[in-house]
Parts: C-alpha cells; structure tokens; sequence
C-alpha cells in the first residue's frame, strides 16, 4: 500500500531563506508527483506535476525534484517571503491521488 | 484559467440527514474525483467516475455515498443518513486524461459539518 509522508511537519523561517521541503513515497510505481499549497480553510492550488519520467520542474521560486528510485521529492522555495505561509502538500498519483500530511510552512518579516 | 465550482461552500446538517455535495467540472474534463481531509488530516480518496460509472473507490465510501453526473454537468456526491465521522472538508477534482503530464484540478471545497 502506498504511504506518503512528509518532513518537516512544520516550519518556521525569517523572509529571503531558501527553503527545502521533503516528501517520501513507499512505492515507486507512480505516473507523476504534484506539490500542492493549501491556504487555512481553502482548497488545494496545484504548483508543479513532475511526471514519472523527469528529474525535475521549475515555476518562478519554486523547484521540485524526484528522485523515483529511491522515493523521495523536494521542493525548494527560494527567496522565501511572508506570502509562501501555507500548507504543502505532495500526492502521487497512480490512478488516484495518495496525499502526504503536509509541511505547514510559515515565513515571518 | 477554468475553475471546478463546489456548492455550497459550508453546509450543517442533523445526523441522519440526507446531504448532497454538488461540483461543477471544467467543461472539458472526463474523470471526476471525491476526496474529503478530516480537519488535522489527510486529504483522502474516496472515489473516482469516469464513463457515468465508478472507476474506483475507497474502503471509505461505503453504502451511505453515491455519486452520479446527473444532468451532464454537475457531478453529485450524497451521503445517505450522516454520521458525526462524515464532518469534514470535501473536495471535487477533476482531470482531462489527456495525458499523466495534465493535473487534477480542485475545487475550493465544501466544509460538512454534523451536528
């Protein structure tokens, strides 16, 4: 059965750190990776989709990588600013999506 | 950029009560999803439609839920007679299938909360 799961569970930073979120899963039969950011009380923005076959995908700050072998995702934010507050999430998607407990990440001024 | 809309966005009903969750999918989208996050949880599958059938669903989704796409459009969720369990965030996503590079797309959620 696949697991998902996430580390840190938490995270405190100052604004401008560059940040390193991390993600395992314990089967590497997936089609794709997708980091999502989820606001108190809202719904879940899609952020990047890596499929099974990249190494990596870029939108503006962010960067997420998967290394398939061995399980395992980053996502890196950098530059970080009070605006990245939220919940990350990462899922893997083999006919549906399997979702991590999530990173609750808060950048202060 | 097309959005999936979820209706209502907060609904409060008596356990044992009749609810149904309501989505509109993007227009051109073939494969519809539940998922519901108990509040400090994780988000979790409870079924997938494709075809106007179930595609799969989770241990979850037992005899008190269904779901059909009655009109062509919207794509319902029911739940039977609620249970105090069932209080949770439920979201709708939905997929094109046009290939595994396309992602899901969600809903902002309807917040179900039993009484």
């Amino acid at each position: 059965k696949q697991e998902v799961t996430q580390i840190p569970a938490a995270l405190s930073v100052p604004e401008g750190e560059n940040l390193v979120l991390n993600c395992s899963f314990t089967d590497s039969a997936i089609y794709n990776l997708q980091w999502f950011r989820q606001d108190p009380g809202k719904g879940l923005t899609s952020l990047l989709l890596i499929q099974s076959s990249q190494r990596e995908q870029t939108s503006g700050r962010l960067n997420a990588s998967l290394d398939k072998s061995s399980g395992r995702s980053t996502l890196y934010i950098a530059a970080s600013q009070p605006g990245d507050s939220a919940t990350y999430l990462c899922a893997v998607y083999t006919d549906k999506l399997i979702f991590g407990t999530g990173t609750r990440l808060q950048v202060f001024p | 950029e097309p959005e999936v809309t979820q209706t209502p966005s907060h609904q409060v009903t008596q356990m044992g009560q009749e609810v149904i969750l309501r989505c509109v999918p993007i227009s051109n989208h073939l494969y519809f999803y539940w998922y519901r996050q108990i509040l400090g949880q994780k988000v979790e599958f409870l079924v997938s439609f494709y075809n106007n059938e179930i595609s799969e669903k989770s241990e979850i989704f037992d005899d008190q839920f269904s779901v059909e796409r009655p009109d062509g459009s919207n794509f319902t969720l029911k739940i039977r007679s609620t249970k105090l369990e069932d209080s949770a965030m439920y979201f709708c996503a939905t997929w094109a299938g046009q290939g595994v590079n396309q992602p899901q797309h969600f809903g902002d959620g309807t917040r179900l909360s039993i009484l």
